[in-house]
């Protein structure tokens, strides 16, 4: 069955520290992949996106993500977390050809002062 | 502009009870979509439409009725609702296709007793 597969449910990380979050999928066409952020109480918002091309995208917020085809991953990074990125963060594949979006579990960021 | 509306943004039902979840949108967007979400599941898509007129099943579609008369509105139809039906759903939308940026409404959190 398709999957997209975040390992991580729940992260902590120090303020100042790195991130990253990881994301595999199952799927053999070439994908379009995203990381979606969700703050609390709130809907979800475009970090990034990778479709084709330099396979290091930048998003907003100081967000990257590389996309390793051989490894099926889509990681997320941050060099340096900001208390407000404490929220859930969600990888997600698409198809142009199926017209649907398939979520990732979720990884919920807990950032510590 | 609004963007994606969606309300009630509360509400609880008694089992086999029926109403409507609404979903509007002021940006011209082809592609809608709605989605529950559920703790540890990520986003689930419900149904989805490509434009007015046309509307297709997502991943969980059994209970949920949807129709698109117009670009701007997409109502998702709770039949006879069921405690399983309990969530928070998310309305979508987007340019043109599922794999452009999706735009995601604020939710509506139901409970089904």
């Amino acid at each position: 069955a398709q999957s997209v597969t975040q390992p991580d449910i729940h992260i902590t990380v120090s303020e100042g520290a790195s991130l990253e979050l990881r994301c595999n999928y199952s799927y053999g066409a070439t994908p379009y992949l995203f990381w979606y952020v969700q703050s609390p109480g709130q809907g979800l918002q475009l970090l990034l996106k990778y479709f084709s091309g330099d396979t290091l995208v930048q998003g907003i917020k100081g967000f990257e993500a590389e996309f390793k085809r051989s490894q099926s991953s889509f990681n997320l990074r941050k060099p340096s977390v900001h208390w407000s990125d404490a929220a859930e963060y969600f990888c997600v594949y698409g198809s142009s050809n199926t017209g649907k979006l398939i979520f990732g579990q979720g990884t919920t960021l807990q950032v510590k002062p | 502009n609004a963007g994606v509306t969606q309300t009630p943004k509360f509400q609880v039902l008694k089992t086999g009870q029926s109403m409507t979840l609404q979903c509007a949108q002021d940006m011209n967007h082809e592609y809608m979509s709605w989605y529950r979400q559920d703790p540890g599941m990520g986003l689930r898509l419900i149904h989805y439409s490509v434009g007015a007129g046309i509307t297709d099943q997502g991943e969980v579609p059994n209970g949920y009725n949807v129709s698109r008369s117009t670009t701007e509105d997409f109502p998702l139809r709770l039949l006879s609702a069921a405690p399983s039906q309990t969530s928070v759903y998310f309305c979508a939308t987007s340019q043109r296709e599922s794999t452009d940026t999706q735009y995601f409404g604020p939710g509506t959190r139901l409970t089904v007793l």
